[in-house]
């Protein structure tokens, strides 16, 4: 089992749709996740930290489920701006300066 | 403040060439890191430090060095390139505090290396 897994998508969905994106990670002891958005041909960028059983900002709520190990990202009122990848991130289970990133979900807003 | 940048931006090698890529940061970030990002994966460590004068290997350090002789500055060294290291490499730092690296990363633009 890879140790981050991400549905690769695309998610393609209309303007002010409500979307989910789910990670799924294998290190049990992880406390703290995170999400990063990434344009096309651009660095990453961080979206949201997740440190107990969610955080919200805005329009995104994120969410961890420690039970069944993942971790979900929720946009709601999509813009079109919101038309990135976005990466799952989980510490190595042995290092914490070693974190390990998802291969990313792409999701594209169209009007 | 510049954040985190790359040199050089574009590169091409040919099999068996050097290189070295550059990074700097004006955050006086204690922590800086490499990673490589290749399609359908995610970004990969390559090696990190933790401070001036420090380093270590991350998950694919193999045929890589890295030297951070100022606090500011981490340089990854390609010593004969293959077709496998093609790749875009990213440079990250954070500020590096009693948590580690369980804080935000900053990242450079990227620099795209095609190997020949």
């Amino acid at each position: 089992r890879k140790e981050v897994e991400q549905d690769p998508g695309p998610f393609n969905v209309p303007e002010g749709a409500t979307v989910a994106f789910n990670c799924t990670y294998s290190n049990s002891a992880s406390q703290s996740f995170f999400w990063y958005r990434q344009d096309c041909r651009k660095e990453p960028k961080l979206l949201m930290s997740v440190y107990s059983s969610g955080n919200e900002d805005g329009r995104f709520t994120a969410q961890l489920n420690r039970a069944s190990q993942y971790i979900s990202l929720l946009i709601r009122d999509s813009k079109l701006s919101d038309s990135a990848t976005y990466l799952c991130v989980v510490p190595n289970a042995y290092n914490n300066n070693d974190m390990r990133f998802g291969a990313g979900t792409r999701l594209t807003v169209k009007p | 403040n510049a954040g985190v940048t790359q040199t050089p931006k574009f590169r091409v090698l040919k099999t068996g060439q050097s290189m070295t890529l550059l990074c700097a940061q004006d955050m006086n970030h204690e922590y800086m890191y490499w990673y490589r990002q290749d399609p359908g994966m995610g970004l990969r460590l390559i090696h990190y430090s933790v401070g001036e004068g420090t380093t270590a290997k991350g998950e694919v350090p193999d045929g890589y060095n890295v030297s951070r002789l100022k606090k500011q500055n981490f340089l990854l060294g390609l010593e004969s390139a293959a077709p496998s290291q093609t790749s875009v490499y990213f440079c990250a730092s954070s500020l590096g505090m009693e948590t580690g690296g369980l804080e935000t990363q900053y990242f450079g633009p990227g620099t795209r290396l095609l190997v020949l």
